[in-house]
């Protein structure tokens, strides 16, 4: 999807245990975004990031962290995953600060806690 | 995406148009979206809409917007089997570095042959 990768594609986890998601982008665009998709929620931002080292809050970020310490790899680690975690986690980019043309978005992982 | 209001479902035939409804909150809002997601796909973008225009038309796809009500639709003419997925509506909310899109809660659109 036009630069943007995201990994692992698929994960199972214990409750309990630290996981680490990345979302890679070859387009040096300046502002990323994690959101995750969950039947009858649509999506929900998590965190986001408008330059290095630069990050926010969502809507939804407790239990989740994040870093950005290069333009192109944005990290979003669950700290100790719970059975609510389950979910698809989509990583999106954007060039420009106002978003005109809207968001390139990843294929998503699945990641289910058991 | 609670801000942002979609019927869960619809379910039309092959060749008729369909109508996606969307209702948001922020009447600042200076663009709204409309995304497709295919299944175990991401979203793609479809189109979008400036705030200061109240139709835009682009093949067999025609946005309205209704800012007095904060109402978005999507009509898409001539529906075909592979237009069935997931439609979802977002509005871009904040401004300058913190701005960020808030989407609905999707609606499935299911093309009957």
């Amino acid at each position: 999807d036009a630069g943007i990768t995201q990994s692992p594609r698929h994960k199972v986890t214990e409750t309990g245990t630290p996981v680490t998601l990345r979302c890679h982008q070859t387009e040096n665009h300046r502002y990323m975004y994690w959101y995750r998709q969950d039947p009858g929620h649509g999506l929900r931002l998590i965190h986001y990031s408008y330059g290095v080292k630069d990050t926010d809050k969502g809507e939804v970020s407790d239990g989740y962290s994040v870093s950005r310490s290069k333009t192109e790899d944005f990290l979003l680690t669950l700290e100790s995953a719970t059975s609510s975690q389950t979910s698809v986690y989509f990583c999106a980019i954007s060039e420009s600060r106002t978003a005109q043309h809207g968001y390139t978005f990843g294929s998503g992982t699945r990641l289910t806690v058991v | 995406g609670e801000d942002v209001e979609q019927s869960l479902f619809l379910s039309v035939r092959e060749g008729d148009s369909s109508v996606i409804n969307c209702t948001y909150t922020d009447s600042s809002s200076t663009y709204l979206y409309w995304y497709k997601q295919e299944p175990g796909a991401g979203l793609q973008l479809l189109t979008y809409i400036f705030s200061n225009m109240d139709m835009k038309q682009d093949q067999r796809l025609t946005v309205l917007l209704n800012k007095k009500d904060k109402h978005l639709s999507l009509r898409i003419a001539d529906t075909q089997t592979g237009d069935s997925a997931i439609y979802f509506c977002a509005e871009k909310k904040g401004g300058g570095a913190t701005n960020k899109l808030i989407f609905g809660t999707g609606t499935l659109l299911a093309v009957q042959p």
